[in-house]
């Protein structure tokens, strides 16, 4: 059974810093992993996809990477904002209809 | 990215009655759509599985009879909550699956308040 876990659980920065979020995952055998951000009492929104066959993905100042066979993956954050405040999720899925399988997040603090 | 919508945003209603969620995917067809609820400052619970034109899936613990889920067509999903009791009161999401690369989107949740 897939589990993923998130470290840390909560992170609180100084605004202007880099900083990475860790995610990692029991079954190497996926077929995408996807970094959500959600706020207080939002929804989720996707923030970078990376399939299995990818290494990296790179969004503005968010950079994700995938070590598929390690089981793990990163998400860096550039330069980071107030604005950034939020709570950061990782998620495995494979290429069928089961559901993504989640971490408990990282609620991250970007202190201005 | 595509935008997955939910109505109501907001709902309050009288403990008994049935309230229905709308979720929709706006710019794309999506075959598999998911429902989850979520308490404060919990992780989000998959509630169930949404195939269209068949039976939903749910996972264990999760009353089928008591959270109606139909989905109808490509571009929508609707959850009921029947007879609606103070402790579903909670946050629920819902989420489509794209054709391409199996990219997962979420509605902005609809907050359910039962009284």
């Amino acid at each position: 059974k897939q589990e993923v876990t998130q470290i840390p659980a909560a992170l609180s920065v100084p605004e202007g810093e880099n900083l990475v979020l860790n995610c990692s995952f029991t079954d190497s055998a996926i077929y995408n992993l996807q970094w959500f951000r959600q706020d207080p009492g939002k929804g989720l929104t996707s923030l970078l996809l990376i399939q299995s066959s990818q290494r990296e993905q790179t969004s503005g100042r968010l950079n994700a990477s995938l070590d598929k066979s390690s089981g793990r993956s990163t998400l860096y954050i550039a330069a980071s904002q107030p604005g950034d405040s939020a709570t950061y999720l990782c998620a495995v899925g494979d290429s069928g209809n089961t559901p993504l399988v989640f971490g408990k997040g990282t609620r991250l603090s970007v202190i201005a | 990215g595509a935008v997955v919508s939910q109505h109501p945003s907001r709902v309050i209603c009288k403990s008994g009655t049935s309230v229905k969620i709308e979720c929709r995917s706006l710019d794309f067809q999506a075959t598999t759509m998911f429902w989850y609820r979520q308490f404060p400052k919990k992780s989000l619970m998959l509630m169930a599985t949404s195939n269209e034109g068949s039976k939903a899936t749910y996972e264990q613990g999760v009353e089928k009879d008591k959270f109606l889920i139909n989905h109808a067509s490509l571009t929508l999903s609707t959850l009921t909550v029947t007879s609606a009791h103070p402790e579903d009161s909670s946050f629920y999401i819902c989420s489509a699956r794209g054709f391409l690369h199996n990219e997962q989107f979420f509605g902005p949740g609809t907050r359910l308040t039962v009284l």
